[in-house]
């Protein structure tokens, strides 16, 4: 197993347009995280998945994101209507769930507003 | 709400050297995890070590150390006999019983040679 997986890498939009990332999780991960990163910053948490149940959105999800984890393997977080203070590095974590498991994270998706 | 704080913005230490980064946090919960992070200049974050707070023992790995205080809600980490490839920045996070975790600001450490 090669890890967490994010494609794109890099993602340059314009402001008005929408975006859409993926992640593929560990396999047998059951849990998977959607979190934000601006520079010099702290991730900050976005949503969270246990298999294909949506369980918590942050406040900071507003309207214009949606993200989904159909049959609980892959997930998507789409942007529509994007804007500039969207830009940020955009993580995908995944843990088997058990006890102090830490999360595996993947490289993240870095993505630009113009 | 529970919170992370690292009032450390930057440190430095000479190769070879010890270490140590501070963490407080505030919960009101009894049983959490607490977990130091770190992350590259190549963007990946990746685990160092973790601390069940049931646990009195402090946890090791390799050169790597924890202080974990619990009434004083401090989790400071010792990273001993530093090397060049240590440097990165480092983020304290603290798991809530909803399972997701909660970050600090971080801390950027540079090794100087």
């Amino acid at each position: 197993d090669t890890g967490v997986s994010q494609d794109p890498r890099h993602k340059i939009t314009k402001r008005g347009q929408n975006v859409t990332f993926r992640c593929d999780p560990i396999s047998e991960h059951n849990r998977l995280y959607w979190y934000r990163q601006t520079l010099g910053q702290g991730p900050e948490f976005l949503t969270y998945f246990q298999n294909e149940a949506q369980l918590e959105k942050s406040r900071l999800l507003s309207d214009r994101f949606s993200a989904e984890r159909p049959k609980g393997s892959f997930s998507t977080l789409e942007i529509q209507r994007t804007e500039q203070g969207d830009s940020a590095m955009y993580l995908c974590a995944s843990r088997l769930g058990q006890g102090s498991d830490g999360y595996t994270f993947g490289s993240g998706t870095r993505l630009t507003v113009v | 709400a529970q919170t992370v704080t690292q009032s450390q913005p930057e440190m430095s230490v000479q190769e070879a050297e010890t270490v140590t980064l501070s963490c407080t946090y505030d919960t009101s919960e009894s049983d959490y995890y607490l977990f130091w992070y770190k992350q590259p200049p190549s963007r990946q974050m990746i685990l160092v070590i973790r601390q069940e707070a049931y646990k009195q023992q402090n946890a090791t790995e390799n050169r790597f150390s924890v202080n974990f205080q619990k009434a004083a809600k401090s989790f400071s980490l010792k990273i001993s006999d530093s090397q060049l490839g240590d440097a990165a920045m480092y983020f304290c996070a603290y798991r809530t019983g909803a399972q997701k975790l909660v970050f600090g600001q971080g801390t950027r450490l540079t090794i100087n040679p």
